[in-house]
């Protein structure tokens, strides 16, 4: 049965401390997307990628938020430093190279920052 | 810009009652049209999609859509639901840029 793979599920991690998410994308999806769920603001598009390739990180707070695709199955999501005010479930999800925009979401992952 | 709105952040309905979740998106080109759902502590799962052809779209549990062009609507329905339905629901929408935007969602209680 073919998903979506976050690790980790849950991190608790201080102020300060540099987080890193991984995210393992269905084999033969080319679209990656990251995005973030809070209570406040929704699901927020954070990033999205193409054949490996970046397209669109504009949802993203540069300063201290990376996301990269070091091969086709594997995406990573790093905050540095972290701050309290980037608690919440982070979601990978990916999409097959047909589909009009479909995408297959991970589990997600929960970060509370303290 | 694509944009989606949920004209409703709340849902309750009794148990084998029907159930419409509203929703409106804007966009000068061609576009498709998501609606998912969210069980707690879970992902999004796909419930339905339009793509193109028959306004009205079927999905699992139950589910339908029916596509609107004239309201620009796309809202969600279901003839009889049950306590099992209680979850978030998002509908998304994507236009030529194939960036997927979602609506604030709704949160639909099932009551016994």
């Amino acid at each position: 049965d073919a998903r979506v793979t976050q690790t980790p599920r849950h991190k608790v991690t201080e102020m300060g401390q540099e987080v890193t998410m991984r995210c393992q994308p269905i084999l033969g999806h080319n679209t990656v997307f990251w995005y973030r769920q809070t209570m406040m603001q929704g699901l927020e598009l954070l990033a999205y990628f193409r054949n490996r390739a970046p397209l669109d990180d504009s949802g993203m707070p540069k300063d201290r938020f990376s996301a990269e695709m070091p091969d086709a199955t594997l995406a990573t999501l790093k905050i540095q430093p972290s701050e309290p005010r980037d608690s919440a479930v982070y979601f990978c999800a990916s999409g097959p190279p047909h589909l009009q925009g479909e995408a297959f979401f991970g589990q997600g992952t929960r970060l509370t920052v303290v | 810009a694509q944009s989606v709105t949920q004209l409703d952040s709340q849902v309750p309905v009794f148990e084998e009652a029907p159930v419409e979740l509203r929703c409106n998106y804007s966009s000068s080109v061609s576009v498709y049209l998501f609606w998912y759902v969210q069980y707690p502590n879970q992902g999004l799962q796909l419930l339905l999609k339009y793509l193109s052809g028959s306004t009205l779209v079927k999905g699992i549990n139950g589910f339908e859509a029916e596509f609107n062009k004239s309201q620009t609507s796309f809202h969600l329905r279901k003839p009889s639901v049950h306590i099992s339905d209680t979850a978030e629901y998002f509908c998304a929408a994507t236009g030529s840029a194939r960036q997927l935007t979602f609506g604030s969602g709704t949160q639909l209680t099932v009551l016994p």
